[in-house]
Parts: C-alpha cells; structure tokens; sequence
C-alpha cells in the first residue's frame, strides 16, 4: 500500500509568518510531487508541483523535495489569512500508472489576523 | 475550474436507489478520474478512465460503476447506494502544465444517501 503521510493539524501561524507544510511518502520510486489547496467546501486546486530534488519557487511559495529522505514540504513566506485552507500533498507512484495520484489526508493551515 | 462540470452539484437520495454523477469536461483530455472525500480519509481514487470505453478501478470501486461513451463525459453510477456512500464526489482531469501531466478538479457533488 502506498502511502502519503501529513500532519492532520491545524497548524496555526499569525499573519506574515512562514508556514511549513510536511509530507512523507513510502514509495521511493515516485517521481513527482504535488500541492494542492482546498478552502472549505470547495474543490482542491494545485498550488505547486515537483519532481526534482532541491526547491522550486513561485511567488510565496516554495516547494522542498528531498528524494533520499522521502520527504516534500511547502513553505509560505508572509502567511495570509486568506491562506487559510486544508493543503494536500499528493504523490505520482511514477512507472506504469503516471497519471494517478495519492493523496495524503492534508493539513489544515489556520493564517491568524 | 479547468473546463470541468459535475450534475448534480447535490443530491439527497435514499437507501436502495441508483444513482449517477456526471462529468464533463471540454478540453478533450484523454485521463478522466472520479475521487471521493471523507473526513479521515481524504481523498480516495473509485475509478478512472484513460480513454473512450477504457476505465479501470481505483482503490475504493466496489459499490461503484463507471462508463465513458465520448471522450467529454464520464460517469459514475451507485447501483444500489448505501449510507456508506454518503461523501463529496470529485472528478478530475489530467492535463499538461508545461512539461507536467497533473490533475484539476471539478467543482465537486455533495451526495447524502439516506
């Protein structure tokens, strides 16, 4: 069983902090890496994805992945409240099933005023 | 939203009955995908399609039976739903961003099955 693990939360920051979202996931052979954010009562809608090892920057966010440790992280510099939100971290197993994702269960981030 | 509708966006039904979701989509993807959300779970593959008449299951697929007839609609049908089915229901297509195949999402149907 493939498995994506994430902190449930919540996770509370105040407003211009940096939010640090964690993810792991067992499969090592996976190959890319993404971030969605769902606010409550809508649909996810992708952030950020990742397939190489380091970081990748857009705006105020910053991915993180670490392929040796199995680990992936999302940063937000200058937390809003308006980045309050449930965010999932899933995982493309890669090989014959490139276009599947897992998901892990996501982390609910709280951007206190 | 990617170009993708689901019908309903609600539904109340009752136990025993059959009941089906719809998705469309009109950027003529080729991967379709039908997901449901419960709290402890997140989200959870049922089926998926990879083109006109070719679906296979994901991890959550008893209870459930897809059909794809044309490349825009793909749809979810609960044979005899069950209490146990009560969950937001979520498609999804895969598309290219840049060099990256992901997957967008639909707006979602809340489905309570009484």
């Amino acid at each position: 069983q493939k498995e994506v693990e994430q902190n449930s939360g919540p996770l509370s920051v105040p407003e211009g902090a940096i939010a640090s979202l964690n993810c792991t996931y067992s499969d090592r052979g996976s190959q890319s890496f993404f971030w969605y954010r769902q606010y409550s009562g809508k649909s996810p809608e992708l952030i950020m994805f990742i397939y190489s090892n380091g970081d990748k920057e857009d705006g105020r966010f910053t991915a993180q992945l670490n392929k040796a440790s199995q680990y992936v992280s999302l940063l937000i510099r200058d937390s809003q409240p308006s980045d309050s939100a449930t965010y999932l971290c899933a995982v493309n197993p890669g090989g014959g099933s490139n276009y599947k994702l897992t998901f892990g269960k996501g982390t609910l981030l709280t951007v206190n005023p | 939203d990617a170009g993708i509708t689901q019908s309903p966006r609600h539904k109340v039904t009752e136990t025993g009955t059959p009941v089906t979701l719809r998705c469309h989509q009109t950027e003529n993807h080729r991967y379709m995908y039908w997901y449901r959300q419960d709290p402890g779970h997140g989200l959870r593959l049922i089926h998926y399609s990879y083109g006109v008449k070719d679906t296979d299951k994901g991890e959550v697929s008893d209870g459930y039976s897809v059909s794809r007839s044309k490349t825009e609609d793909f749809l979810l049908t609960l044979e005899s739903a069950t209490s146990s089915q009560t969950s937001v229901y979520f498609c999804a297509i895969s598309g290219r961003q840049g060099a990256q195949e992901t997957q967008y999402f639909g707006p979602g149907t809340r489905l309570l099955v009484l």
